[in-house]
C-alpha cells in the first residue's frame, strides 16, 4: 500500500491561492500520470511523464502545471482554480508508459 | 479517438451470485484492457487485465473475456462476496499508449 504516495490527502483552497500536490512512487517505475476523478464522470487523464519527459497533456487548462523533477516524484502546481476543479486527483505510475498502472490514494481537492 | 462505454452503472446481486460488467470500445487498434476496483474512499487497484492476443483470462473468482470482433470485453465475478462491493472501472489502451476509462459500475453485493 505504500508503493505510490500522495500528499496532502485533503486540500481546501480559495480561487486565488497557489498550492501544489505531490506524488512519490517507490516502485522503480519510469512513467507517472495525473488523473482527475470527478463525481459521476470517468477517470480523466491529465498528464503523462515517461522518463521525466512530459509525453502527454490532455488539453488541461494552464492553471494546472505539472512538474517531474525525477522518475520518483511528480508534482501538480495549482493556481487560480475554479470551483469546478474540485475533485479527487489521482497519481499513478507504471514500469514504462504502456504497462499496467498503480494508483496513489489521491488528494481530495475542494476549491471554494 | 477511443471511446469506452461501460454498463451497467449500478449492479446489485445477492451474495454467492455472479456479476457481469461489460465495456465496449470503438478503436479496433486498442490492445490492452485493464480492470480496476475502487472501494469507497480508496485508490483504484488493478484486479485483472487482458491483452488483445488473448480471448479470456481467469484469476480465481475473477475472469475477463475479450471479443475483438465485436469490440467488447467483460468482467465476470463468480461466487460474489460482500467485500466485492466497490466501483469497477474498465479501460482500453489505444495504439498511442493512451488509456481511456469507462464511467464505472457500482457493484453492491447483498449478504
Amino acid at each position: 500500500e505504500t508503493g505510490v504516495t500522495q500528499t496532502p490527502r485533503h486540500l481546501v483552497m480559495g480561487m486565488t491561492n497557489k498550492k501544489s500536490l505531490k506524488c512519490e512512487q517507490h516502485l522503480g517505475h519510469n512513467a507517472m500520470y495525473w488523473y482527475k476523478q470527478s463525481a459521476k464522470k470517468p477517470l480523466e487523464l491529465m498528464f503523462v511523464y515517461n522518463f521525466k519527459e512530459q509525453t502527454e497533456n490532455n488539453s488541461v487548462p494552464s492553471r494546472f502545471s505539472p512538474e517531474c523533477p525525477n522518475s520518483s516524484h511528480l508534482f501538480l502546481h495549482l493556481h487560480t482554480l475554479q470551483p469546478e476543479d474540485s475533485a479527487l486527483y489521482l497519481c499513478a505510475s507504471s514500469p514504462e508508459r504502456d504497462y499496467e498502472q498503480y494508483f496513489g490514494p489521491g488528494t481530495r481537492l475542494t476549491v471554494t | 479517438g477511443e471511446n469506452v462505454e461501460q454498463h451497467p452503472s449500478t449492479l446489485s446481486v445477492q451474495e454467492g451470485d455472479s456479476a457481469v460488467i461489460k465495456c465496449t470500445y470503438s478503436d479496433s487498434a486498442s490492445n490492452y484492457f485493464p480492470w480496476y476496483k475502487q472501494e469507497l474512499g480508496k485508490r483504484p487497484q488493478l484486479i485483472i487485465d487482458i491483452r488483445s492476443n488473448v480471448g479470456e483470462k481467469k484469476d480465481q473468482r475473477i475472469a475477463v473475456t475479450l471479443n475483438k470482433t465485436a469490440k467488447h470485453f467483460s468482467l465476470h465475478i463468480t461466487e460474489t462476496q460482500p467485500e466485492d462491493s466497490a466501483v469497477y472501472f474498465c479501460a482500453a489502451r489505444d495504439n498511442f499508449n493512451k488509456f481511456y476509462f469507462g464511467s464505472g459500475t457500482k457493484l453492491n453485493v447483498k449478504p
